[in-house]
Order: structure tokens, then sequence, then C-alpha cells
């Protein structure tokens, strides 16, 4: 079984400096990690992906996550926060194998607000 | 591309009435998902289909909730007789292959609201 565990709910930092969203996942098989984000009232967007090749995975608009098996951790990051960075976000586990193989299994997201 | 298309974006009907939400997936893609997204209990697969055939509705709360997709670009999610606790987002997503570490793209959302 898979599952997710996104370990603040809410986020909240100044313009300009470092973002951090923690994500831990559980897995069976070796998993392939996502971060989407989700604006008000929209749907959800990939950020980045992970798919068993770098470690460090760069996404869109400045984000990245680095794989940690040994802490079984996704934890996203940014160097320098905007404020349309203000967004909910999702740490997602796709599995590699068993019942629950391609399905995608949703943390509870972090909401990041971002002060000017 | 246009990306997955969602309609209505929003729909507020009254308890008992029929509602059919309406999903058009990428074009090419060979997976179709239905999620719903509330307050308490987040994100959550309801049903998908691969090649318009249902592959897994074990997400789907219960009889009042159905979904087809009678061809490749098209998928329907009817709930009768709505309640007020299926109030929520339900997201429509596509997928092209069958790895799992292919990305699933998502619709805008449908946001409904039953009184």
């Amino acid at each position: 079984a898979q599952s997710v565990t996104q370990l603040d709910s809410h986020v909240s930092v100044s313009e300009g400096t470092p973002v951090l969203l923690r994500c831990n996942y559980s897995s069976s098989y070796s998993p392939s990690l996502f971060w989407y984000v989700q604006h008000p009232n929209k749907g959800l967007q990939l950020l980045l992906k992970y798919t068993s090749a770098a470690t460090l995975v760069k996404g869109i608009n400045g984000f990245e996550a680095e794989f940690k098996k040994s802490e079984t951790s996704f934890h996203l990051t940014k160097p320098s926060a905007h404020m349309s960075d203000a967004a909910e976000y999702f740490c997602v586990v796709s599995e590699a194998g068993g019942t629950s193989y391609g399905k995608l299994t949703f943390g509870q997201g972090t909401i990041l607000t971002v002060h000017p | 591309d246009a990306g997955v298309i969602q309609s209505p974006r929003h729909e507020v009907t009254e308890m008992g009435q029929e509602v059919t939400l309406r999903c058009k997936p990428i074009s090419g893609h060979d997976y179709l998902f239905w999620y719903r997204q509330t307050m308490m209990r987040g994100l959550e697969l309801l049903i998908y289909f691969n090649n318009n055939v249902p592959i897994d509705d074990s997400g789907m709360p219960e009889d009042r909730f159905s979904a087809k997709m009678p061809n490749a670009s098209f998928s329907t999610l009817k709930i009768q007789p709505s309640e007020p606790r299926d109030s929520a987002v339900y997201f429509c997503a596509s997928r092209y292959r069958d790895t799992f570490t292919d990305t699933q793209y998502f619709g805008p959302g449908t946001r409904l609201t039953v009184l």
C-alpha cells in the first residue's frame, strides 16, 4: 500500500525568502512522486515529478524537489518565494506495483501563504 | 492542445435532483480518471477508465453515483438522486499510457453544490 504525509497543513513565508514544503511517503514498490499545485478555484497543475532518474528534480517556476529514499522524503523547495506562489500544494505518489499500480495517492495538501 | 475540459464549471442543484458532470480528455489519452475533492477527505479517486472501459470503480461512494465513457473523447459522472453531502469539487484527469511514471493532467473541476 502507498501513502503520503504532508507534514505541514499551512506554511507562511515572506516574499523573497525560501520555501520548504515537506512530504514523506510510504510505498511497497519503487514509486514515482509528483508535486501538483492548485491555485484558488483552479485545477491541479503539475510542478515536477520524480521517476527514478536523477534524485534532484527541477520543476516549473523555480521549484525543485529531492528524492531521499533513506528518509522516504520528497520535500519541495524554492529559493525565493513570489507572491504568485501562494496556493495549495499536493505531494502525490504513484506506485509501481500491486493493486495500486498507476493510481495516484494524494497528500492532504499544504497551503502556502506569501506575505509582502 | 486545449487540455482536459470539464462542464459545467459550477452547478447548484437541490437535493433529490439528478446531476450530470461532463469531461473531455486530452486527445490521444487512453486513461480517464474521476476524482472528488472535499475539505474533510481531500482528493479521492472515484473511478477510472482505460480505452473507454471502467477498470476500477471501488472509490464510487454508493449506487447513486455512476460513470460512463461512451467514446474516447467524452465521459460523464452522474449522481441520482443528489444529496447535500455530495457537495464537492469534481475533477476529471487523463493520462496517455499505463505506466506509473506518466503524468495525469487535470481539468479545472466542477464545483457542485447540493442544497
